[in-house]
């Protein structure tokens, strides 16, 4: 069965610093999705991995995919406020009977003044 | 907005009573998720559709719960006989499917609270 792992499960961060977020999940998938969730809201699309070495970039935030590793990133740069949010990586398995898309336990993102 | 539409977006309900939500995905995706999701837990996933065919079905659902997507269009799903246990935000998504990659979208929520 497919296992998505996350961490940290919580960080807390000052403003202005580097950190990642790390997803490593069991099995092969070429697919992967980050996702942002507010407390009490849905989640927003930040970025979707398509192929082994993809990297995506919007603003602050960068993520990589390594599908040989199965490990995805989540990098933040020169954190700020406003990036304080949870944080999901998501595997989508599609091969054999199963065809659905897997979340990790999230990463509680908390980043100080 | 041509988003993905749930409501409703809150309803509580006696333990035992069967509830219904309502997912309209954004025009023409064909594939139509729902995902369960508790407090400080990721979401859950429940049921996928390709246009109006259920092809995964989680093995956490029990048979209190039920799914459609009659023409391939809006999705509802039920719950019969609720419990304490079900009570949760669940969230409905789309995507145009396909080998693109397309996003996935999700709506707003439906949140179930059971007294």
């Amino acid at each position: 069965e497919l296992k998505v792992e996350q961490n940290p499960l919580f960080l807390s961060m000052q403003e202005g610093k580097n950190y990642t977020i790390y997803c490593n999940y069991s099995t092969t998938s070429d697919r992967l999705y980050w996702y942002r969730q507010d407390p009490g809201k849905s989640l927003e699309s930040l970025f979707v991995l398509l192929s082994n070495g993809a990297v995506k970039q919007e603003g602050r935030l960068m993520a990589s995919l390594d599908t040989k590793a199965r490990l995805s990133t989540l990098h933040i740069t020169a954190a700020v406020h406003d990036l304080s949010a949870t944080y999901f990586c998501a595997v989508d398995i599609s091969w054999g009977r199963d065809d659905k898309i897997i979340f990790g336990k999230g990463t509680r993102l908390h980043i100080l003044p | 907005d041509t988003g993905v539409s749930q409501n409703p977006r809150h309803k509580i309900t006696k333990r035992g009573q069967n509830v219904t939500f309502r997912c309209d995905p954004i025009s023409e995706h064909n594939r139509l998720y729902w995902y369960r999701q508790t407090l400080g837990q990721g979401p859950e996933f429940l049921t996928y559709f390709q246009n109006e065919a259920q092809l995964e079905k989680s093995r956490l659902l029990s048979d209190r719960f039920s799914a459609e997507r009659p023409k391939g269009s809006f999705s509802t799903l039920e719950i019969q006989r609720t419990e304490q246990g079900d009570s949760a935000m669940y969230l409905c998504a789309s995507t145009r499917g396909g080998d693109s990659g397309n996003t996935i979208y999700f709506g707003e929520g439906s949140w179930l609270t059971v007294v």
